[in-house]
């Protein structure tokens, strides 16, 4: 696609439900990355895939949080057991092969825990 | 370790007056350089970039940037600020592909009327 498309933009959910988050990045781009950016903080990186692989989970704040990418495409965020903590804007980015591209960001998905 | 570093974590100016982000870097070879910004609401739009070559970057909405090395900064320019640049700007540094970008936490400008 022309962009890096993320869904929902917005989610609600009930403290203890299980949520999944979509990034559909760039068309070729070879890494994504996920970053979640909590209300009136910087950003905070979770975790790095190069291809179908993640060679940097480093990120992730806990065992709740899982990450899948398939076809070299698209990636799925999966928070279980959500907590009130978790609630924040959740932002995807890719970048192609090329050094000098850059990092082309979504425009999050926000997501609430109640 | 590579680190970002915004040091003013507000900035508020009047309309039509002159900006100026601070960002200072940590990297032990020639950096690749941005700024972004975010909007209430949005995801974050590259503004410009740098790499290598002339040290003064133009980028959109009018913004520039200036790489110096000896002060391993990358500071972000307007001539003349408009009510709609309020906004979260981050400066990053990083290289695509396998390199993770490291982001400053970010300065939130405030535009008086």
């Amino acid at each position: 696609g022309a962009g890096v498309s993320q869904s929902p933009s917005n989610k609600v959910t009930e403290k203890g439900k299980d949520v999944e988050l979509r990034c559909d990045p760039i068309s070729g781009h070879t890494a994504l990355y996920w970053y979640r950016q909590s209300l009136g903080q910087g950003l905070e990186f979770l975790i790095y895939f190069q291809g179908n692989s993640a060679p940097d989970k480093s990120g992730l704040p806990s065992d709740r949080f899982s990450a899948e990418r398939t076809g070299g495409s698209v990636s799925t965020l999966t928070i279980q057991r959500t907590q009130q903590e978790d609630s924040a804007v959740y932002l995807c980015a890719s970048s192609s092969f090329r050094r000098d591209y850059g990092y082309t960001f979504g425009s999050g998905t926000r997501l609430t825990v109640v | 370790a590579q680190s970002v570093t915004q040091p003013d974590i507000h900035i508020t100016v009047s309309e039509g007056a002159s900006l100026e982000l601070r960002c200072n870097y940590s990297y032990g070879a020639t950096p690749y350089l941005f700024w972004y910004v975010q909007s209430p609401g949005q995801g974050l739009q590259l503004l410009l970039k740098y790499f290598s070559g002339d040290t003064l970057v133009q980028g959109i909405k009018g913004f520039e940037a200036e790489f110096k090395r000896s002060q391993s900064s990358f500071n972000l320019r307007k001539p003349s600020v408009h009510w709609s640049d309020a906004a979260e700007y981050f400066c990053a540094l990083g290289e695509g592909g396998s390199y993770i970008p490291t982001f400053g936490r970010g300065t939130s400008l405030i535009v008086h009327p």
